[in-house]
């Protein structure tokens, strides 16, 4: 059981918006950056969203991040087919000495 | 570009061993932590073990310490994961990564490898 907590689905069709959610504490979110990645089928985890609304180069400006005390989001614009996938936050925590996720939320495009 | 690759994933019974390697590239590896992280069939994300830029850190996942070592070998550009003892709730699909910016650690993982499945089973 991870010390984030997400909610487990998320759906949307083409061209709406959905946003993903990740709660903490104190201990983890309240206090550090959260990161976002994503994990779509056959490929490797892939870093989406970095320092709590950071872009790495090559994603697109419809993936956004936000956080606020001890939650974060992430929020995916014109959603698009290939988006389907599971979608990990991650922070560090005060009593764990390497990076902690989220148990993962699975979003599908109807 | 950057590449990790990893190997020596395999079906092992409980109780044995097997060494993970990470084939690095595209980047200056001692400079860089490096991770292994995990997912278990139907399961979420975990990370087991990590090393730090220079090897002078290495840290570890509960569920893991005193069974895995992690270790780094800069000139053949490779890490590695030795795990010892395992058990059927380490089967999973074991992943390395690094990080994102050097001389970091812990913080973001930038690159991920498609990862080496491990099966512990009689």
């Amino acid at each position: 059981q991870s010390v984030l907590t997400q909610t487990p689905s998320a759906s949307g069709t083409p061209g709406q918006r959905v946003t993903i959610f990740c709660f903490g504490s104190s201990s983890n979110i309240g206090r550090d950056t959260v990161h976002w990645y994503q994990c779509l089928p056959g490929t490797a985890p892939k870093l989406l969203i970095y320092n709590n609304n950071q872009r790495p180069s090559g994603v697109p400006d419809r993936f956004s991040g936000s956080k606020s005390g001890a939650s974060a989001s992430l929020t995916i614009s014109g959603l698009q087919f290939e988006d389907e996938g599971d979608y990990y936050c991650a922070t560090r925590d005060d009593f764990l000495d390497g990076p902690v996720f989220g148990g993962g939320t699975k979003l599908t495009v109807l | 570009q950057v590449q990790l690759v990893e190997s020596g994933g395999g079906v092992v019974p409980p109780g044995r061993s097997l060494r993970l390697s990470c084939a690095a590239s595209g980047f200056t590896f001692s400079t860089y932590s490096m991770h292994w992280v995990r997912q278990a069939p139907g399961k979420g994300l975990e990370w087991v073990a990590g090393t730090s830029y220079d090897a002078g850190h290495k840290f570890y996942a509960d569920s893991v310490k005193g069974r895995f070592t992690v270790s780094r070998d800069t000139s053949k550009n490779t890490l590695y994961l030795q795990m010892n003892n395992l058990r059927p709730g380490d089967t999973a699909v074991y992943h390395c990564a690094k990080e994102k910016a050097s001389y970091r650690w812990g913080e973001v993982l930038g690159y991920w490898g498609q990862g080496t499945p491990v099966t512990v089973s009689s």
